[in-house]
């Protein structure tokens, strides 16, 4: 059974870069049979999708970050990675790697999250 | 791209059937078949209950089901239980620009 696991500071100040990484296990981030997400989660609030990167590196992203959003793969690691550039206190949230599916537009594997807070 | 409506909360009695309710567009819920639901137990990550509208996971209870009228997508728990006791978020692939849209999120209650 795949298991993703993200990792990265907990703390990121304000106008720097967060970056994070997810690194999966019981499955290959080399499979043409699914995307590789991020996706997050404002404390208290409701969940938002990030963008997705594909084994070839083709991505997609939320239209509303896609100026600050970076995601990247590394199937040497097994791993894929989430770059966001410039971030604010509003960018302060848990997030999720998750893995869909191709063809099904559901995300069926998470990880267990990270808390992000952008803070000086 | 706005999130898919659901009701803030929704509760029942151990035993009962309650039904949450994720009302989008025709460009969202109601033109395509790629509504899924979420459980999220306090902590916890999501997991998947329901994927192309009414299709479990293995694993999955088959006291949780999911169908689709029109731009309205539903989850129906049947004979509830404590552990049933979550956040539920529903999701759909839309023709928009942002192609993954969530649901505003339901807290379910047993009584």
């Amino acid at each position: 059974q795949v298991q993703l696991q993200e990792s990265g500071p907990g703390l990121v100040k304000p106008s720097e870069t967060l970056s994070l990484t997810c690194t999966v296990s019981g499955g290959s981030v080399g499979s043409p049979n699914y995307y590789w997400t991020w996706i997050r989660q404002p404390p208290g609030e409701g969940l938002e999708w990030l963008g997705y990167i594909f084994y070839s590196g083709s991505t997609n992203y939320n239209p509303s970050l896609k100026s600050r959003v970076t995601i990247s793969v590394d199937t040497s690691k097994n791993q894929f990675s989430l770059r966001l550039s410039s971030v604010t206190a509003a960018d302060t949230a848990l997030y999720y790697c998750a893995r869909f599916p191709r063809g099904r537009y559901t995300f069926d594997s998470w990880g267990q999250g990270t808390l992000v807070t952008v803070s000086s | 791209q706005s999130a898919l409506t659901q009701p803030a909360s929704v509760s029942g009695s151990p035993g009962q059937s309650i039904t949450i309710s994720c009302t989008g567009t025709s460009s969202d819920v109601g033109g395509y078949n790629y509504v899924s639901w979420y459980q999220q137990h306090p902590g916890k990550a999501p997991k998947l209950m329901i994927y192309e509208v009414s299709n479990r996971p293995s694993g999955v209870s088959n006291r949780f089901s999911g169908s689709k009228s029109g731009n309205t997508a539903s989850l129906t728990i049947s004979g509830l239980q404590a552990e049933d006791e979550a956040d539920y978020y529903c999701s759909s692939y839309t023709s928009s620009s942002n192609p993954y849209v969530f649901g505003t999120g339901t807290k379910v209650t047993v009584l």
